[in-house]
């Protein structure tokens, strides 16, 4: 089944201890990219990857890093999780050029303590 | 990126057809229109898109007047499970950037 694979779905945490959410996905997408949703703040877009090795901000970076090695896996690494951090995060994916028709993850939810 | 307008919610009985327009007066020529629908706590699912005049899949139909500057999303007879944040994004397809504006919720009753 085409998916992207997110882990883990539940994340509490402390201040302070780093952290990484996994992400995968199995339909060979070039484009990868990172979301997080707040009430009343809607979804925002942390990071994107357009292949292996491009990276590029998104309007929230601040705080993430992610790193794109293979081309299937997207890791978002918290280095130094802060309570402003909670949130649902989402991992995305799309292949090649001409849209908008992601497939997204079903998604993280993190408390930072 | 263009900026899109929704309505911030809307209501609707079941059975009913719904429609939800977006506007996108800046969309420039390679730009394509795409809708999502988001149920809570779980990822936005891509529904439909379109470059110009009318695509329709299997649960919903878009309309692109010639201009392009809206868009018109219809679910043909929703059902209570039609109930969920509906987005609208506007942008080319080379880019990774994608930037989802404050979507219409759509509340079906029975």
């Amino acid at each position: 089944e085409a998916q992207v694979t997110q882990n883990p779905r539940y994340l509490i945490t402390v201040t302070g201890k780093k952290l990484t959410v996994t992400c995968s996905q199995n339909m060979n997408h070039e484009y990868m990219s990172w979301y997080r949703q707040d009430p009343g703040l809607g979804l925002r877009q942390i990071y994107y990857s357009m292949n292996v090795e491009v990276t590029d901000k998104g309007d929230v970076p601040e705080g993430y890093k992610v790193s794109r090695k293979e081309k299937r896996n997207f890791p978002l690494i918290l280095e130094s999780p802060s309570p402003n951090q909670t949130s649902l995060y989402f991992c995305a994916s799309r292949g090649g050029v001409g849209g908008y028709g992601y497939t997204f993850g079903s998604g993280t939810r993190l408390t930072v303590v | 990126l263009a900026k899109t307008t929704q309505p911030i919610s809307m209501d609707s009985y079941e059975g009913q057809e719904v429609n939800i327009t977006c506007s996108h007066n800046n969309i420039a020529t390679n730009d394509y229109i795409t809708w999502y629908q988001q149920f809570p706590s779980q990822g936005p699912r891509f529904i439909i898109q379109g470059y110009k005049t009318k695509v329709t899949n299997e649960v919903a139909s878009l309309f692109i007047p010639a201009d392009r500057k809206s868009s018109t999303l219809s679910l043909p007879r929703v059902s209570l499970s039609d109930t969920a944040v509906y987005y609208c994004l506007v942008g080319g397809g080379n880019t990774g950037k994608l930037i989802f504006g404050q979507g219409t919720t759509l509340q079906v009753k029975p």
